[in-house]
């Protein structure tokens, strides 16, 4: 059975502090995103990447930036929290392209004080 | 670039009614078409996907979708819902044959579906 996991279900940092979100999937795909997800705006894309060390930007990349060392694993990273990144963050991977089923985590819920 | 709009923020309905959530989207090239459900403090997992030919598509747990190229719709139907549909839906898009997006989804904003006793 695929699967996707995130370091943590909920997470509570201060204003200012460096957060790390960790994604890790068991299925040899090529492709990682972060999305966030909040109340009646649907999921945003962050960033992505399509293979070892290489990535680019989603939709809504400020304020973030990522990781991403070995294949199985993804790193999203909040430089310098602040309250307007408290969120839901959803770790997802596919095999290849835009046909392929993308496979998500069960989410981060993330709260900056 | 795509864009994803669910018409419908939050639909109620009773127990063994049929169901219809509303999508459409917009885009300048070719686009494969997804609905996902996220039951509640779950991951999203995916219903159905329109890549190509029969326009009507069936997914898990009886729903199913028909996708109207000239309306740019994707909506999605069951004929008669469970409690254990209660959920949000999620309709996306991601760039079709020939697309370089990687797999990139551009998501609409969510249905939640209530079903009640």
């Amino acid at each position: 059975d695929v699967k996707v996991t995130q370091s943590s279900r909920y997470l509570v940092k201060r204003t200012g502090e460096k957060v790390f979100l960790e994604c890790v999937q068991d299925m040899d795909h090529e492709n990682m995103f972060w999305y966030r997800q909040d109340p009646g705006l649907g999921l945003r894309l962050i960033y992505f990447s399509y293979d070892v060390k290489m990535k680019e930007k989603g939709d809504i990349p400020e304020g973030y930036s990522v990781s991403r060392e070995k294949k199985e694993r993804f790193s999203l990273i909040l430089e310098s929290a602040s309250t307007n990144q408290t969120s839901m963050y959803l770790c997802a991977s596919t095999a290849y392209g835009g046909a392929d089923t993308q496979y998500f985590g069960p989410g981060t819920r993330l709260t900056v004080l | 670039a795509q864009s994803v709009t669910q018409l419908d923020s939050q639909v109620p309905v009773f127990e063994e009614a049929p169901v219809e959530l509303r999508c459409n989207y917009s885009s300048s090239v070719s686009v494969y078409l997804f609905w996902y459900v996220q039951y509640p403090n779950q991951g999203l997992q995916l219903l159905l996907k329109y890549l190509s030919g029969s326009t009507l598509v069936k997914g898990i747990n009886g729903f199913e979708a028909e996708f109207n190229k000239s309306q740019t719709s994707f909506h999605l139907r069951k004929p008669s819902v469970h409690i254990s549909d209660t959920a949000e839906y999620f309709c996306a898009v991601s760039e079709g044959a020939g697309g370089t997006s990687y797999g990139k989804l551009t998501f609409g904003q969510g249905t939640i579906l209530t079903v009640h006793p």
